[in-house]
């Protein structure tokens, strides 16, 4: 089993509707990063999370240190949000990032 | 200010050849990450520097792939000779400070295609 684990693998829906994106990990943690890939690879950080909440612009993080997990919401979902989306933790056992398979996120028009 | 720059984007060569890659980490940031990401999973880290010395680099496959950063700013990786299973995407990322809580600043990486 990995250490990250992400649901859903993959994931389509309509522009404007709300999206979530869930991980869960099974280690100690110092943080939990949220990223972005293109398609082309180049990836951008969107949150990196220890406790509570995030947001910025349509976007909102939010981590359950007690329950290992946090997830990732967009509202009003356009597509140009399309992208894969990387849940990674820093993992206070082997002091490194440690990455989700990903998420594939397709919006529609 | 600059981000993290990687050559080649693309590159597609033959089993058994050899093959380099190139990074340029944001100036003044210490720390510098190769990872590979192999399509359909997440990236997993293949070695990490602090300035020119080697933190980690427990999961580099040393029999075939070598990395270095000789005057603790860009770093070259090289796989000799290269196998099917090395086709995948390269990525560079270089932080502030060793602690990887901190932020990492990705490369657009570098996609190797093995035939």
């Amino acid at each position: 089993k990995n250490e990250v684990e992400q649901s859903p693998q993959n994931l389509t829906a309509q522009e404007g509707e709300f999206i979530t994106i869930n991980c869960s990990y099974s280690v100690g943690i110092s943080a939990l990063h949220w990223l972005q890939q293109h398609p082309g690879g180049g990836i951008v950080s969107l949150f990196m999370l220890s406790s509570g909440k995030k947001k910025h612009g349509r976007l909102i993080a939010t981590i359950n240190i007690q329950e290992k997990h946090s997830s990732l919401h967009i509202t009003a979902s356009h597509p140009r949000d399309s992208a894969v989306y990387i849940c990674a933790v820093y993992s206070q056992g082997a002091q490194k990032l440690v990455f989700g398979q990903g998420t594939r996120l397709t919006i529609n028009p | 200010e600059a981000g993290v720059a990687q050559s080649p984007r693309y590159k597609i060569i033959e089993k058994r050849q050899s093959v380099a890659f190139w990074c340029n980490p944001i100036s003044g940031h210490a720390t510098l990450y190769w990872y590979q990401q192999i399509l359909g999973q997440g990236p997993k880290l293949l070695i990490q520097f602090q300035n020119n010395g080697v933190v980690d680099d427990s999961q580099l496959p040393k029999d075939r792939f070598s990395a270095e950063r000789l005057k603790g700013v860009d770093s070259t990786l090289k796989i000799q000779p290269a196998k099917l299973e090395d086709s995948a995407v390269y990525l560079c990322a270089s932080g502030k400070n060793r602690d990887s809580y901190n932020e990492q600043f990705f490369g657009p990486g570098t996609r190797l295609t093995v035939l």
